[in-house]
């Protein structure tokens, strides 16, 4: 009974580079959330995705961030051209289509931006 | 605007004591609550929640009091182990029902 799981755990980019984060979230779990955790700090809202849909992406940056939730395959959040304010640890959560406040959370993916 | 706080940034106590670990939140609104636990490196675990129509509720050896006359909410863990150390969240499910908001969490150690 595999968790939702993310990779890479660790990313290192430059300035200017993209990153890409993949989330596969708990089987039987069609709702995908991320956050973002800057040391000591809360996690903080961006995205929440159903299949093929972006539902509410108030806590997406303007610029340069992006994510989805494609029919198949994983959920991707994509950060181009990198900056190192993005630095920080992001984490994917997943809930049952029938469930959606009690979201579970994977490990995480650092990210370091040099 | 919506935002959830905790009382104390850390909290130390002894093996087998009981821990309390305070939480306020200001939206009144505000229907669903979370507490997760996160280990160093790890990402948020779920441990209990509770919604707006109930003031407490139990889970294995942890349980959440809810006070919504004065927008708090917390977590009691009995006996507390070296292995509940971490930090803890509060979370509250955003109005919208899409997200959830995060205090800035304590940290709890646990000596033995």
């Amino acid at each position: 009974n595999a968790g939702v799981m993310q990779n890479p755990r660790h990313l290192v980019r430059r300035r200017g580079q993209e990153a890409r984060l993949r989330c596969s979230p708990m089987k039987g779990h069609s709702h995908v959330y991320w956050y973002r955790q800057l040391p000591e700090e809360g996690l903080k809202f961006m995205v929440y995705l159903q299949k093929e849909n972006i539902i509410d992406e108030s806590g997406m940056p303007k610029e340069r961030f992006s994510a989805e939730f494609p029919k198949e395959g994983p959920s991707i959040l994509r950060i181009q051209q990198v900056v190192r304010g993005d630095s920080a640890a992001y984490f994917c959560a997943s809930s049952p289509a029938a469930s959606q406040e009690t979201q579970y959370f994977g490990p995480g993916t650092r990210l370091l931006v040099l | 605007g919506e935002s959830v706080g905790l009382h104390l940034p850390t909290l130390s106590v002894q093996e087998g004591d009981n821990s309390i670990i305070n939480c306020a939140y200001s939206n009144s609104a505000s229907d669903y609550f979370i507490w997760y636990k996160q280990e160093s490196g790890k990402g948020p675990q779920f441990i209990i929640d509770i919604r707006s129509n109930m003031d407490k509720r139990q889970g294995q050896r942890v349980t959440v009091l809810l006070n919504k006359t004065v927008k708090h909410l917390s977590l009691q863990i009995a006996a507390t182990q070296p292995g509940d150390s971490a930090v803890y969240f509060c979370a509250e499910l955003n109005q919208a029902g899409t997200a959830l908001i995060f205090g800035k969490g304590t940290t709890l150690s646990v000596s033995s």
